[in-house]
């Protein structure tokens, strides 16, 4: 079986510009994790979704957005990017995102913003 | 709020060497515990878990044992190889406001010399 796939692999943008990052979450799950890693420092949470309803948000600002779709792929959006977002965007899918469950990550989006 | 504490990185050691890094953590309620590898240029990998206390996860090789007493989760190896060189994160996750969030450790590096 796949496991979780992201895309694109790279990206490099300006500041001010919007990105929109893709995920698939392995078959069978229903839920889907946004983490984003600063280099040298662990994965920080950005947002849940389950059945396309967004679960939790983490401490970031409204410049970051997400949905889910029918098939249980997920977008991150990013408007207004600062040089700040220069980050790895992990997504992590899990079967019902209850606390016990397992997430497990896709090999991550590197975001570089000039 | 939730928190994860690693020892500082980075470790060096030689092949065949017992392996040691430590994680407590603090916590509300009743988290589960993950170790997570992340090799260069890549994702994060499960490499092991415990739901409850005293559990022991354990997985090629590595072991770690939930001290609820303690808040530890601990990772150990009796006999590391150069292939173990990676970075090491220890993460809890526990449900906050509806969502399963993870929260991670900051990371430690792992080097493995021949």
């Amino acid at each position: 079986d796949a496991g979780v796939t992201q895309s694109p692999t790279h990206l490099i943008k300006t500041r001010g510009q919007q990105v929109t990052l893709r995920c698939s979450p392995i078959s069978g799950h229903k839920s889907v994790s946004w983490y984003q890693q600063v280099l040298g420092q662990g994965p920080q949470f950005i947002f849940q979704y389950y059945e396309k309803e967004e679960r939790g948000r983490g401490n970031f600002p409204d410049r970051f957005s997400a949905r889910q779709f029918p098939n249980y792929s997920s977008e991150l959006n990013v408007n207004a990017l600062l040089l700040g977002d220069s980050a790895l965007y992990l997504c992590a899918s899990s079967g019902d995102g209850q606390g016990t469950d397992t997430q497990y990550f896709g090999p991550g989006t590197r975001l570089t913003v000039l | 709020g939730d928190s994860v504490t690693q020892m500082e990185g980075p470790v060096t050691l030689s092949e065949e060497a017992f392996l040691t890094i430590n994680c407590t953590y603090t916590a509300t309620g009743y988290p589960s515990l993950f170790w997570y590898v992340q090799y260069p240029g890549e994702g994060l990998q499960l490499l092991l878990k415990a739901t409850k206390a005293d559990d022991k996860g354990s997985n090629k090789g590595f072991e770690a044992t939930y001290r609820k007493e303690t808040t530890s989760f601990h990772l150990e190896k009796g006999s590391v190889q150069v292939s173990d060189s990676a970075v090491y994160f220890c993460a809890l996750s526990d449900l906050i406001q509806g969502a399963q969030k993870l929260v991670f450790g900051q990371g430690t590096r792992l080097t493995i010399n021949p």
